[in-house]
């Protein structure tokens, strides 16, 4: 079955020590979108990679950065987690063909900062 | 400063009944609405949406309605079942711009 992947589920990281949360996908959809979603919270856009451009949201943090090396792989670095970063993290994947169209999801890295 | 708003965090309804889930938006350039579903330890996934130029769409047992006026869109399921219990999120989108804006989530429980 075609899928968006997350690992891993659960990550538990230092304060300050930098962490990588990766995504895959099957789909081979042209967009990838990070989302940060806390506890009781709507799910944040960080960013989205339409293809090899990057889209960064006007609010998201610089600690938050986004890799995408191909088309099915896509990763995002906190470089100095803080408490305030515990969250879900959501992948989510599109077919590039127009805005608002359906994002496939996937079920999410929760983080976990000590 | 929330665009999308699911004022009630929990619903509970009675199999066989209809559930209502309500969902308010401010931001009038919001053209496309969806609705996605939540199961517990999963990522969303997609259940309906509607184009602005709509006022319904029915699929099954879900339908959505839109009111562009009154800026209020409102997801009926029916009849309701056991494994319709999730959370479910309103989202929004605004014309030529990939960002959805999500509402908070509605926590459905459907009593056997």
């Amino acid at each position: 079955d075609a899928m968006v992947i997350q690992n891993p589920r659960y990550q538990v990281t230092q304060f300050g020590k930098p962490v990588t949360l990766s995504c895959s996908q099957t789909l081979n959809h042209n967009v990838m979108y990070w989302y940060q979603q806390k506890s009781s919270q709507a799910p944040k856009l960080l960013f989205h990679y339409y293809d090899k451009d990057f889209n960064n949201e006007a609010d998201t943090p610089d600690n938050f950065q986004s890799r995408r090396p191909n088309t099915s792989f896509c990763f995002l670095d906190i470089r100095s987690p803080g408490l305030g970063d515990a969250a879900m993290y959501l992948c989510a994947t599109s077919r590039g063909g127009t805005p608002g169209e359906t994002q496939y999801f996937g079920p999410g890295t929760r983080l976990l900062v000590l | 400063d929330q665009q999308v708003k699911q004022n009630s965090p929990s619903l509970s309804v009675q199999e066989g009944r209809i559930s209502i889930l309500n969902c308010d938006y401010t931001n009038s350039m919001f053209d496309y609405f969806l609705w996605y579903k939540k199961y517990p330890a999963e990522g969303p996934t997609f259940l309906i949406s509607i184009s602005s130029i709509k006022d319904k769409n029915e699929d099954g047992r879900f339908t959505v309605f839109l009111n562009k006026s009154a800026k209020h869109l409102s997801l009926h399921i029916v009849p309701s079942q056991p494994g319709d219990s999730a959370v479910y999120f309103c989202a929004a989108n605004e014309a030529g711009s990939y960002q959805l804006t999500f509402g908070k989530g509605t926590k459905l429980s459907v009593i056997p």
